[in-house]
């Protein structure tokens, strides 16, 4: 099977502007999260989600949303970006079912430069 | 609250000693323990995990073993080798955020030749 899949890999946007990073989960995965890595704060959580419904929220600004699309594809957008949005955005896919023992497998992360 | 805490956060050994990397965990209820393995410019990839019903698993020289009664669980590398040279998560599900898989702080290791 072919594994998680990032789009663009790579980001430069001014403060101010919005952007909109896609997923690919592995084929037959339904649940698809969402992390930020910097580091100084290491893999924080941003959300989940699960046959196209938001399971879980991390702790970040409503700057930050995304959604899932019935293919299991999912995207993140992040509005109004600010030079403390710089990171490595990394997704991670799992399961077929909701279940809390789901190893999730990670993409290779989009990195996002504001300048 | 619901955090994992990971130490120490560098980690220095010598080519073919062991390495030990330790985490806490807040949540009783968490049953799952995956540990994952980040190469400079790469993905984390799972290396080995462990679920609650379970005390310890080894996979070749990597181990991982789980006291559910003190709420930590620990990662062994034995015979390490420059390859193993990395940086380390460690995470637990958090049932109380809906099974939501919380991370460590991470730990870099530097295997020296």
């Amino acid at each position: 099977k072919a594994g998680v899949t990032q789009t663009p890999r790579y980001l430069i946007k001014t403060r101010g502007q919005q952007v909109t990073l896609s997923c690919s989960p592995i084929s037959g995965h339904r649940s698809v999260s969402w992390y930020q890595q910097t580091p100084g704060q290491g893999l924080q959580f941003l959300f989940e989600y699960f046959s196209e419904t938001q399971r879980n929220k991390g702790n970040f600004p409503g700057r930050f949303s995304g959604r899932q699309f019935s293919n299991s594809r999912s995207e993140m957008n992040v509005s109004t970006l600010e030079l403390g949005d710089s990171a490595l955005y990394l997704c991670a896919s799992s399961g077929t079912v909701i279940t809390s023992t789901d190893t999730q497998y990670f993409g290779p992360g989009t990195r996002l430069t504001v300048l | 609250g619901e955090n994992v805490e990971q130490h120490p956060s560098t980690l220095s050994v010598q080519e073919g000693d062991s390495a030990v990397i330790k985490c806490t965990y807040s949540d009783s209820a968490s049953n799952y323990f995956p540990w994952y393995k980040q190469e400079l410019g790469k993905r984390p990839q799972l290396i080995i995990d462990i679920r609650s019903n379970v005390g310890e698993k080894k996979d070749q020289r990597i181990a991982v073993t789980l006291n559910k009664t003190a709420k930590h669980f620990s990662l062994h590398i034995t015979e390490t080798q420059p390859e193993d040279s990395a940086v380390y998560f460690c995470a637990a599900t958090i049932k109380a955020a809906g099974n939501k898989l919380t991370f460590g702080g991470g730990t870099r290791v530097l295997v020296k030749p």
